[in-house]
C-alpha cells in the first residue's frame, strides 16, 4: 500500500540550531501539505504545494521556516534557527486533488527543541 | 477564513455503546468534510468523509451526517470496541479552492 514517507521520525535539537524534515508523498499526488501539530491540538497548515509551486504559505513563519519542493515530488521543511516553541509534531500529507480527495498523512516527525 | 469547532474534547463510553462527536464550521462555501482517526505516535488516518451534496454516509459501524443549513456535521460510531480508542479529528475544506482546516480533536476512550 502506498504511503507518505517522512524522516526522521524523531529529532532533538538545541535552540538556535537548524533542523530539516523530509517528505516523500504518494506517487502521482500533485498536492503536498506540511502541518504542525502541537500536543493535544489539531493539525495546523504551514504550507501547501501544488506540484512545485507554493499555493498557500500564509501561516508559515517565514522569518525562520522555509519549504521547497523543487521537482514537484519530495519536499523539505527547514527551521533556522529553532526556538523552544517549535517543539511539535510535523506532519506531511499528500492528495491527488487539492481539497477534494483524501489527504494521506505520513507518520510525522516529532521535534523537541531543548 | 474557515473555523472548525469540535465537541466534546474527551468522550468515555462503555464497550458496545455508541459514540457521537459533533463539529461546526463557519465557511458556508466548505463542501468537503473528512474525519480522521489518530492513534498515539501516528499520523491521522481518514476513516470517512462526506461531501456537501450528501446528507449522510455510512460505512459499517461508522456514519457521518451533515446539516448544511446549520453548518454542522457529526460522526457516529456504533457498537464501540476498545480498538476505537483514539483521537478523532473533523475537518472542513472549500474543495479545490481551499485547505483542510481541522478541529481540535476528541479523545475517545472505550472501556472494556
Amino acid at each position: 500500500e502506498a504511503e507518505v514517507a517522512q524522516s526522521p521520525r524523531y529529532k532533538i535539537t538545541e535552540k538556535s540550531q537548524a533542523v530539516a524534515f523530509w517528505c516523500d508523498p504518494i506517487s502521482g499526488h500533485a498536492t503536498l501539505y506540511w502541518y504542525r501539530q502541537i500536543l493535544g491540538q489539531g493539525p495546523e497548515l504551514l504550507v501547501q504545494f501544488q506540484d512545485e509551486s507554493v499555493v498557500d504559505d500564509s501561516q508559515l513563519p517565514k522569518d525562520r521556516f522555509s519549504a521547497e519542493r523543487l521537482k514537484g515530488v519530495d519536499s523539505t521543511l527547514k527551521i533556522q534557527p529553532a526556538e523552544l516553541g517549535d517543539s511539535a509534531m510535523y506532519l506531511c500529507a499528500s492528495s491527488f486533488v487539492r481539497g477534494e480527495t483524501e489527504a494521506f498523512f505520513g507518520q510525522g516527525t516529532r521535534l523537541t527543541v531543548v | 477564513g474557515e473555523n472548525v469547532e469540535q465537541h466534546p474534547s474527551t468522550l468515555s463510553v462503555q464497550e458496545g455503546d455508541s459514540a457521537v462527536i459533533k463539529c461546526t464550521y463557519s465557511d458556508s462555501a466548505s463542501n468537503y468534510f473528512p474525519w480522521y482517526k489518530q492513534e498515539l505516535g501516528k499520523g491521522p488516518q481518514l476513516i470517512i468523509d462526506i461531501r456537501s451534496n450528501v446528507g449522510e454516509k455510512k460505512d459499517q459501524r461508522i456514519a457521518v451526517t451533515l446539516n448544511k443549513t446549520a453548518k454542522h456535521f457529526s460522526l457516529h460510531i456504533t457498537e464501540t470496541q476498545p480498538e476505537d480508542s483514539a483521537v478523532y479529528f473533523c475537518a472542513a475544506s472549500r474543495g479545490s479552492q481551499g485547505n483542510l482546516i481541522f478541529g481540535k480533536g476528541t479523545k475517545l476512550s472505550v472501556k472494556p
